[in-house]
Protein backbone atom coordinates (compact mmCIF):
# COMPACT_ATOMS: atom_id res chain seq x y z
CA UNK A 1 0.00 0.00 0.00
CA UNK A 2 1.07 3.89 -0.66
CA UNK A 3 1.75 5.62 2.12
CA UNK A 4 4.86 6.64 5.00
CA UNK A 5 5.96 3.33 7.20
CA UNK A 6 8.03 3.68 10.18
CA UNK A 7 10.08 0.78 11.75
CA UNK A 8 10.01 -0.55 14.68
CA UNK A 9 7.13 0.95 16.05
CA UNK A 10 8.52 0.45 19.90
CA UNK A 11 12.54 0.44 20.64
CA UNK A 12 14.09 -0.20 24.29
CA UNK A 13 17.70 0.42 23.93
CA UNK A 14 20.46 0.85 26.74
CA UNK A 15 22.78 4.18 27.17
CA UNK A 16 25.23 4.40 24.32
CA UNK A 17 23.95 2.12 21.42
CA UNK A 18 23.92 3.16 18.38
CA UNK A 19 20.07 2.94 17.40
CA UNK A 20 18.47 3.29 13.71
CA UNK A 21 15.25 4.41 12.76
CA UNK A 22 13.51 3.73 9.47
CA UNK A 23 11.36 5.63 7.53
CA UNK A 24 10.05 4.55 4.05
CA UNK A 25 7.52 6.40 1.70
CA UNK A 26 6.33 5.59 -1.93
CA UNK A 27 5.10 8.63 -3.16
CA UNK A 28 8.62 9.48 -4.25
CA UNK A 29 8.33 12.85 -2.25
CA UNK A 30 11.37 15.14 -2.52
CA UNK A 31 10.89 16.32 1.26
CA UNK A 32 11.33 14.20 4.44
CA UNK A 33 11.26 15.21 7.73
CA UNK A 34 12.29 13.84 11.45
CA UNK A 35 10.32 15.11 14.60
CA UNK A 36 10.79 13.90 18.06
CA UNK A 37 7.07 14.85 20.27
CA UNK A 38 7.82 15.48 23.85
CA UNK A 39 5.45 16.73 26.21
CA UNK A 40 5.53 19.88 26.73
CA UNK A 41 7.47 20.36 23.74
CA UNK A 42 5.38 19.44 20.87
CA UNK A 43 7.08 18.30 17.62
CA UNK A 44 10.74 19.39 17.01
CA UNK A 45 12.28 19.56 14.18
CA UNK A 46 15.63 17.02 13.91
CA UNK A 47 16.44 16.71 10.41
CA UNK A 48 15.22 17.39 7.15
CA UNK A 49 16.00 16.55 3.41
CA UNK A 50 14.93 18.43 0.46
CA UNK A 51 16.17 15.72 -2.16
CA UNK A 52 18.36 12.46 -2.45
CA UNK A 53 21.89 13.05 -1.00
CA UNK A 54 20.75 16.90 0.80
CA UNK A 55 20.19 16.39 4.21
CA UNK A 56 19.58 19.59 6.96
CA UNK A 57 20.20 20.08 10.61
CA UNK A 58 16.20 21.14 12.25
CA UNK A 59 15.78 22.33 15.77
CA UNK A 60 17.13 19.71 17.97
CA UNK A 61 20.16 17.92 15.39
CA UNK A 62 22.22 17.00 18.39
CA UNK A 63 23.20 13.11 18.87
CA UNK A 64 21.47 12.04 15.45
CA UNK A 65 22.71 10.98 11.95
CA UNK A 66 20.54 11.07 8.93
CA UNK A 67 21.34 9.57 5.21
CA UNK A 68 19.14 10.09 1.91
CA UNK A 69 21.14 7.72 -0.42
CA UNK A 70 17.63 6.96 -2.18
CA UNK A 71 14.52 9.00 -2.72
CA UNK A 72 11.95 6.50 -0.95
CA UNK A 73 14.27 6.06 2.65
CA UNK A 74 15.07 8.68 5.20
CA UNK A 75 16.89 6.76 8.17
CA UNK A 76 17.37 8.16 11.39
CA UNK A 77 20.18 7.19 13.92
CA UNK A 78 21.19 8.14 17.47
CA UNK A 79 24.71 7.40 16.97
CA UNK A 80 25.28 6.91 21.30
CA UNK A 81 22.06 6.93 22.35
CA UNK A 82 21.25 8.63 25.83
CA UNK A 83 17.93 9.09 27.97
CA UNK A 84 17.17 12.60 26.98
CA UNK A 85 16.73 10.62 23.88
CA UNK A 86 13.60 8.94 24.83
CA UNK A 87 10.93 10.05 23.26
CA UNK A 88 8.61 9.24 20.29
CA UNK A 89 10.07 10.16 16.60
CA UNK A 90 7.59 10.50 13.62
CA UNK A 91 8.59 10.72 10.16
CA UNK A 92 7.21 12.81 7.50
CA UNK A 93 7.22 13.89 3.81
CA UNK A 94 5.80 16.04 1.05
CA UNK A 95 5.83 16.72 -2.37
CA UNK A 96 6.23 20.29 -2.40
CA UNK A 97 5.33 23.46 -0.13
CA UNK A 98 2.03 23.30 -1.43
CA UNK A 99 0.74 20.03 -0.34
CA UNK A 100 0.34 19.00 3.24
CA UNK A 101 2.95 17.30 5.66
CA UNK A 102 2.11 13.08 5.34
CA UNK A 103 3.12 11.52 8.72
CA UNK A 104 4.44 7.87 10.00
CA UNK A 105 3.21 6.07 12.54
CA UNK A 106 5.77 7.12 14.90
CA UNK A 107 8.66 5.31 16.67
CA UNK A 108 8.36 5.35 20.82
CA UNK A 109 11.98 4.77 21.46
CA UNK A 110 12.93 4.35 25.10
CA UNK A 111 16.94 4.33 26.43
CA UNK A 112 16.99 2.73 29.71
CA UNK B 1 12.33 33.41 15.39
CA UNK B 2 9.25 31.79 14.26
CA UNK B 3 7.01 29.87 16.72
CA UNK B 4 3.70 29.30 17.79
CA UNK B 5 1.89 29.73 20.95
CA UNK B 6 -1.70 27.62 21.40
CA UNK B 7 -3.71 27.12 24.32
CA UNK B 8 -2.60 24.93 26.54
CA UNK B 9 -4.65 21.61 27.56
CA UNK B 10 -6.46 19.64 28.24
CA UNK B 11 -9.48 20.78 27.46
CA UNK B 12 -12.53 18.38 28.18
CA UNK B 13 -16.09 19.04 26.86
CA UNK B 14 -19.28 17.38 26.29
CA UNK B 15 -20.90 16.29 23.13
CA UNK B 16 -22.57 19.30 21.47
CA UNK B 17 -20.22 21.64 23.05
CA UNK B 18 -18.31 24.54 21.20
CA UNK B 19 -14.82 24.45 21.17
CA UNK B 20 -12.21 27.18 20.69
CA UNK B 21 -8.68 26.39 20.77
CA UNK B 22 -6.43 29.27 20.34
CA UNK B 23 -3.44 29.91 18.63
CA UNK B 24 -1.10 32.98 18.03
CA UNK B 25 2.19 33.08 15.98
CA UNK B 26 4.92 35.21 15.44
CA UNK B 27 4.27 37.67 12.41
CA UNK B 28 7.73 37.25 10.71
CA UNK B 29 6.99 37.07 7.13
CA UNK B 30 4.20 35.82 5.70
CA UNK B 31 3.89 32.68 6.53
CA UNK B 32 0.94 29.60 6.10
CA UNK B 33 -0.76 28.19 9.18
CA UNK B 34 -1.97 25.11 9.67
CA UNK B 35 -3.80 23.11 12.40
CA UNK B 36 -3.16 18.99 12.20
CA UNK B 37 -4.76 16.64 14.40
CA UNK B 38 -3.16 13.59 15.54
CA UNK B 39 -5.79 10.76 17.10
CA UNK B 40 -4.34 8.29 19.69
CA UNK B 41 -1.41 6.06 18.65
CA UNK B 42 -1.42 7.35 15.24
CA UNK B 43 1.10 10.11 13.12
CA UNK B 44 -0.20 13.94 12.77
CA UNK B 45 -3.04 14.70 9.59
CA UNK B 46 -3.94 17.93 8.11
CA UNK B 47 -7.11 19.09 9.42
CA UNK B 48 -7.23 22.75 7.92
CA UNK B 49 -4.61 25.44 6.90
CA UNK B 50 -4.85 29.14 5.74
CA UNK B 51 -1.94 30.82 3.46
CA UNK B 52 -3.20 34.32 3.65
CA UNK B 53 -4.46 36.82 5.79
CA UNK B 54 -8.53 36.40 5.99
CA UNK B 55 -8.62 32.96 4.35
CA UNK B 56 -10.87 30.55 6.57
CA UNK B 57 -9.44 26.86 6.19
CA UNK B 58 -12.40 24.63 7.01
CA UNK B 59 -12.58 20.56 7.51
CA UNK B 60 -14.95 18.07 8.95
CA UNK B 61 -17.04 21.02 11.02
CA UNK B 62 -13.80 22.53 12.14
CA UNK B 63 -12.84 26.35 11.20
CA UNK B 64 -10.35 28.86 11.31
CA UNK B 65 -9.95 32.19 10.32
CA UNK B 66 -6.00 33.46 9.36
CA UNK B 67 -6.32 37.06 11.64
CA UNK B 68 -2.78 39.04 10.67
CA UNK B 69 -4.07 42.42 13.05
CA UNK B 70 -4.14 40.14 16.12
CA UNK B 71 -1.61 37.17 14.80
CA UNK B 72 -4.29 34.42 15.27
CA UNK B 73 -5.53 31.53 13.72
CA UNK B 74 -7.70 29.73 16.55
CA UNK B 75 -9.65 26.68 16.09
CA UNK B 76 -13.46 26.45 16.14
CA UNK B 77 -16.40 23.92 15.61
CA UNK B 78 -19.57 24.24 17.30
CA UNK B 79 -20.25 20.75 17.86
CA UNK B 80 -18.06 18.52 18.94
CA UNK B 81 -18.35 14.59 18.74
CA UNK B 82 -16.42 12.04 21.13
CA UNK B 83 -14.20 11.29 17.42
CA UNK B 84 -13.38 14.54 17.72
CA UNK B 85 -10.91 13.77 20.95
CA UNK B 86 -7.35 13.85 19.93
CA UNK B 87 -4.64 16.27 20.22
CA UNK B 88 -4.24 19.34 17.96
CA UNK B 89 -1.80 21.15 16.53
CA UNK B 90 -1.21 24.68 15.69
CA UNK B 91 1.62 25.07 13.19
CA UNK B 92 3.07 28.30 11.31
CA UNK B 93 5.64 27.65 7.87
CA UNK B 94 5.68 26.07 4.47
CA UNK B 95 4.96 22.51 3.96
CA UNK B 96 8.62 22.39 3.45
CA UNK B 97 9.03 23.52 6.78
CA UNK B 98 6.78 24.21 9.70
CA UNK B 99 7.39 25.07 13.35
CA UNK B 100 4.53 23.21 15.71
CA UNK B 101 2.75 24.62 18.79
CA UNK B 102 2.82 22.37 22.08
CA UNK B 103 -0.26 20.83 21.08
CA UNK B 104 -3.42 20.81 23.08
CA UNK B 105 -5.33 17.72 24.10
CA UNK B 106 -8.87 17.41 23.46
CA UNK B 107 -11.76 14.57 25.61
CA UNK B 108 -15.28 14.77 24.71
CA UNK B 109 -17.05 12.90 26.81
CA UNK B 110 -20.28 11.09 25.71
Amino acid sequence: DAGITQSPRYKITETGRQVTLMCHQTWSHSYMFWYRQDLGHGLRLIYYSAAADITDKGEVPDGYVVSRSKTENFPLTLESATRSQTSVYFCASTASGDSPLHFGNGTRLTVT
Amino acid sequence: GNSVTQMEGPVTLSEEAFLTINCTYTATGYPSLFWYVQYPGEGLQLLLKATKADDKGSNKGFEATYRKETTSFHLEKGSVQVSDSAVYFCARGSNYKLTFGKGTLLTVNP
